[in-house]
């Protein structure tokens, strides 16, 4: 079955500096792998997505994520954080042969000044 | 603009009471998704939607319905709104064919049940 675990709940980083947001997946075929960022009183807004082309993803806003198949794991990295980046961010991850989304349980950014 | 829209954004209600969240996307995608969302936990999926006609339970089990009888519009129905059914309810759309586009959301409707 597949799954998503985000690691952390919370991470805090000052502005400028690097972000690094943890995902780790498990599923039984190759996967397609998303980032989702939800800004407060909104919806989920796609950031990336991995399909099984590059390993490495740009998305927009800065931020890119890599695949790593041997770790199971779909990181996702910005060089220099920014105020608005602070946001909630969803890694998902679907069978390329199944419908359903499974999504993680989010990890909220906090940017300090 | 093609998008997709939910209403009401936010709706306090008395326990008993039917209500109905609305959703609607102008992108003519054939899937569509309603997900429960609560803080600190996974998305869950309540109902989807392959097309018209075509509604499925999702994996969370809900005391809510759904129809799909125009491609554009997907509501969610509570017959009796509980306490239990507080949460935020998100809608969302994709594309059927080709590559992988990922979802598109709607801005969601917070649900109170007092």
């Amino acid at each position: 079955a597949q799954s998503v675990t985000q690691l952390g709940s919370h991470v805090s980083v000052s502005e400028g500096a690097l972000v690094l947001l943890r995902c780790n997946y498990s599923s039984s075929v190759p996967p397609y792998l998303f980032w989702y960022v939800q800004y407060p009183n909104q919806g989920l807004q796609l950031l990336l997505k991995y399909t099984s082309a590059a390993t490495l993803v740009k998305g927009i806003n800065g931020f890119e994520a890599e695949f790593k198949k041997s770790e199971t794991s779909f990181h996702l990295t910005k060089p220099s954080a920014h105020m608005s980046d602070a946001a909630e961010y969803f890694c998902a991850v679907k069978d390329t042969g199944g419908f359903k989304t499974i999504f993680g349980a989010g990890t909220r950014l906090f940017v300090k000044a | 603009e093609a998008d997709i829209y939910q209403t009401p954004r936010y709706l306090v209600i008395g326990t008993g009471k039917k209500i109905t969240l609305e959703c609607s996307q102008t992108m003519g995608h054939d899937k569509m998704y309603w997900y429960q969302q609560d803080p600190g936990m996974e998305l869950h999926l309540i109902h989807y939607s392959y097309g018209v006609n075509s509604t499925e339970k999702g994996d969370l089990s809900s005391e809510s319905t759904v129809s799909r009888i125009r491609t554009e519009h997907f509501p969610l129905t509570l017959e009796s709104a509980r306490p239990s059914h507080t949460s935020q309810y998100l809608c969302a759309s994709s594309e059927s064919q080709g590559a992988v586009y990922g979802y598109t959301f709607g801005s969601g409707t917070r649900l109170t049940v007092v």
